[in-house]
């Protein structure tokens, strides 16, 4: 089945600093999205993107959508507490009618940890 | 108030027990998933539903039943042929295939 490599697993970083993380596929997507999770909950959509190339932000949150439609990346900038919890990218097949339509693949998950 | 409610929260079966979780979504939805999580990993797709009356498995189905019979409604059963049942169990919903899914607070089965 379709993969997505997500990276990294697990960052720690001081309030106020800036975070990258990314996904990367071998299959092509028509929409990226990424999501947060809290623990013991559902994740919460953050951003999503149809277009290849394009790039959204909503707040502190910019995120990209690559050209090949084979990657996507989020930026988080200027870290706070509340940032805590688990990211996750997710891909949605490209074929409308294709075996990979609708089906809604997600990365492994980063795990950022701010420290105040 | 429009969403995805999954219940109940916890669950707790005998082993050897076939279980059901309930999803359902008022937000006049075509698409409906099941995920698993197990700690520390994450979302492997179980089934999905892009409309009422028809469904796919996903990634891991092996264990799972599911029916779509009404469009707000996607149960889940976990039968006694899934192996490692005990997990966290998300359901999600999208307008439509291919577009963002916005997902339950999860059930959290647990089974003994």
């Amino acid at each position: 089945g379709q993969q997505l490599n997500q990276s990294p697993q697990s960052m720690f970083i001081q309030e106020g600093e800036d975070v990258s993380m990314n996904c990367t596929s071998s299959s092509i997507f028509n929409t990226w999205l990424w999501y947060k999770q809290d623990p013991g909950e559902g994740p919460v959509l953050l951003i999503a993107l149809y277009k290849a190339g394009e790039l959204t932000s909503n707040g502190r949150l910019t995120a990209q959508f690559g050209i090949t439609r084979k990657d996507s990346f989020l930026n988080i900038s200027a870290s706070i507490p509340s940032d805590v919890g688990i990211y996750f990218c997710a891909g949605n097949g490209l074929i409308p009618g294709g075996t990979s339509y609708g089906k809604l693949t997600f990365g492994q998950g980063t795990i950022l940890t701010v420290h105040p | 108030d429009g969403g995805i409610t999954q219940s109940p929260k916890y669950l707790f079966r005998k082993e050897g027990q076939n279980v059901t979780l309930s999803c359902e979504q008022n937000l006049n939805h075509d698409a409906m998933y099941w995920y698993r999580q197990d700690p520390g990993q994450g979302l492997r797709l179980i089934y999905y539903s892009q409309i009422v009356n028809d469904f796919q498995k996903g990634d891991i189905a092996e264990g799972y039943s599911v029916s779509r019979e009404k469009k707000e409604s996607f149960p889940l059963t976990v039968t006694s042929a899934q192996k490692n049942p005990t997990a966290f169990y998300l359901c999600a919903s999208s307008i439509s295939a291919a577009v963002e899914a916005f997902f339950g607070q999860g059930t959290r089965l647990t089974v003994v």
